[in-house]
C-alpha cells in the first residue's frame, strides 16, 4: 500500500518568515495530494490540494508543489502569521480501480509554531 | 448544515468494555471513514464505507466493527476495549466514493481505555 513520509515533525519560525513542509510518497499511482491543517482540539481541515497533472498551485499565502518523478510534494507558507500555528498533514490518494475504492494515506504531521 | 458530527466528545472505558462511537453527516456524502490519531503517527484509516451497506477495512481495522445502514450514519464499535485503543478518533465524509477528495472531518472523540 501507499506510504507517506512527512518532514520535519516540528517547525518553528518567526512571524513573516516562510515555512516549508515536505512529503514523499511511495505509490506511483497516487494522483491526488491534499494538505490539511489541524488546530488544537479540532478536526483537520483541507487548506489546499494538487492533482498529479499539475506541478504547482497557489492560494494567497500558501502554495503546493509536486514532483511526480521524485514522488515528493511540498507545502509553502509565506509571510507566516501566529494564526498559522497548527499541525499540518499531507496525504496521498489513489482513485478507485477494479474492486478497490479510493483511500487517503496521511503523513505523520508537522507541528508549526509561528512566533510573534 | 451541521457537517460531520461525532458523539461523545470524551469517553473513559475500562479494559474489556464495549462502546459505540457515533458519526453522522448531513451533506448526503457517499464516502465516510474512521481514522485514529496517535502522536507521531498521523491519521490512520480504520474502516471506510462507500455507501449504505458497503464497508471495507482500512490500515488498522482489528478490534473495530462498522456498519452503514443509512447514508447519514456510520458508527464505529469497539467490541472489547484495550489500552492500545486509547486515541483520538475522527470521522470524515466525502462526496465522491471513487476518489475521497476534500474530506470533511468531525471534531473528534477522545477515548481513554484504562
Amino acid at each position: 500500500g501507499e506510504n507517506v513520509e512527512q518532514h520535519p515533525s516540528t517547525l518553528s519560525v518567526q512571524e513573516g518568515d516562510s515555512a516549508v513542509i515536505k512529503c514523499t510518497y511511495s505509490d506511483s499511482a497516487s494522483n491526488y495530494f491534499p494538505w490539511y491543517k489541524q488546530e488544537l482540539g479540532k478536526g483537520p481541515q483541507l487548506i489546499i490540494d494538487i492533482r498529479s497533472n499539475v506541478g504547482e498551485k497557489k492560494d494567497q499565502r500558501i502554495a503546493v508543489t509536486l514532483n511526480k518523478t521524485a514522488k515528493h510534494f511540498s507545502l509553502h507558507i509565506t509571510e507566516t502569521q501566529p494564526e498559522d500555528s497548527a499541525v499540518y498533514f499531507c496525504a496521498a490518494s489513489t482513485n478507485a480501480g477494479g474492486t478497490s475504492y479510493g483511500k487517503l494515506t496521511f503523513g505523520q504531521g508537522t507541528i508549526l509554531t509561528v512566533h510573534p | 448544515n451541521a457537517g460531520v458530527t461525532q458523539t461523545p466528545k470524551f469517553q473513559v472505558l475500562k479494559t474489556g468494555q464495549s462502546m459505540t462511537l457515533q458519526c453522522a453527516q448531513d451533506m448526503n456524502h457517499e464516502y465516510m471513514s474512521w481514522y485514529r490519531q496517535d502522536p507521531g503517527m498521523g491519521l490512520r484509516l480504520i474502516h471506510y464505507s462507500v455507501g449504505a451497506g458497503i464497508t471495507d477495512q482500512g490500515e488498522v481495522p482489528n478490534g473495530y466493527n462498522v456498519s452503514r445502514s443509512t447514508t447519514e450514519d456510520f458508527p464505529l464499535r469497539l467490541l472489547s476495549a484495550a489500552p492500545s485503543q486509547t486515541s483520538v478518533y475522527f470521522c470524515a465524509s466525502s462526496y465522491s466514493k471513487l476518489a475521497p477528495e476534500t474530506q470533511y472531518f468531525g471534531p473528534g472523540t477522545r477515548l481513554l481505555v484504562l
